[in-house]
């Protein structure tokens, strides 16, 4: 199985601030991930798909990039609706795996 | 407007069985692969089961096989998870997702004696 790791756990910041999460795979996924937000109490809700892929919908403030083992979420300009926890995930095989998340908050 | 809502979840007795719902509308249900993913109480989401479009390939994290079942009708634009012999460890909020771009609000199933 292909693990998911996400840096940091927990990211401190503030509203304007540029937010760069990292996730990391095992082994390659070439570019088959994406990114989703999720706050307390809601479904997630897809933000980057094939890595830096933007969802239909989704501000230009965020933006992926990567491929291989190595990618980045990057929230150019944090804003108050962007506090949640964001999630990883690989689709190159079986089980699709989730990184364990990363939680953003209010510094 | 697209939408899946899930149903089915509850308080059920380890060793038990629930049956999962999900009533997808405003778009081509039969057009999707669709996703069970779970997530437990304070914890990270972990997918569970993914169903192709015709349901001919059917695939599950190892936790749940044998254990619960994923399947479709695409006449009644539905989905399923069938989960038999629950575990303590089954409890979690169940999302519907249709592949990885629409995701239900979930339904709570909870395995407790």
């Amino acid at each position: 199985d292909i693990q998911m790791t996400q840096s940091p756990s927990t990211l401190s910041a503030s509203v304007g601030d540029r937010v760069t999460i990292t996730c990391r795979a095992s082994q390659s996924i070439s570019s088959w991930l994406a990114w989703y937000q999720q706050k307390p109490g809601k479904a997630p809700k897809l933000l980057i798909y094939k890595a830096s892929s933007l969802e239909s919908g989704v501000p230009s403030r965020f933006s992926g990039s990567g491929s291989g083992t190595e990618f980045t979420l990057t929230i150019s300009s944090l804003q108050p609706d962007d506090f949640a926890t964001y999630y990883c995930q690989q689709y190159n095989s079986y089980p699709c795996t989730f990184g364990p998340g990363t939680k953003v908050d209010i510094k | 407007e697209v939408q899946l809502v899930e149903s089915g979840g509850g308080l059920v007795q380890p060793g038990g069985s629930l049956r999962l719902s999900c009533a997808a509308s405003g778009f081509t249900f039969s057009s999707y692969w669709m996703s069970w993913v779970r997530q437990a109480p304070g914890k990270g989401l972990e997918w569970v089961a993914n169903i192709k479009q015709d349901g001919s390939e059917k695939y599950y994290v190892d936790s749940v096989k044998g254990r619960f079942t994923i399947s479709r009708d695409n006449a009644k634009n539905s989905l399923y998870l069938q989960m038999n012999s629950l575990r303590a460890e089954d409890t979690a909020v169940y999302y519907c997702a249709r592949a990885r771009d629409v995701w239900g609000k979930g339904t709570t199933v909870t395995v407790s004696s």
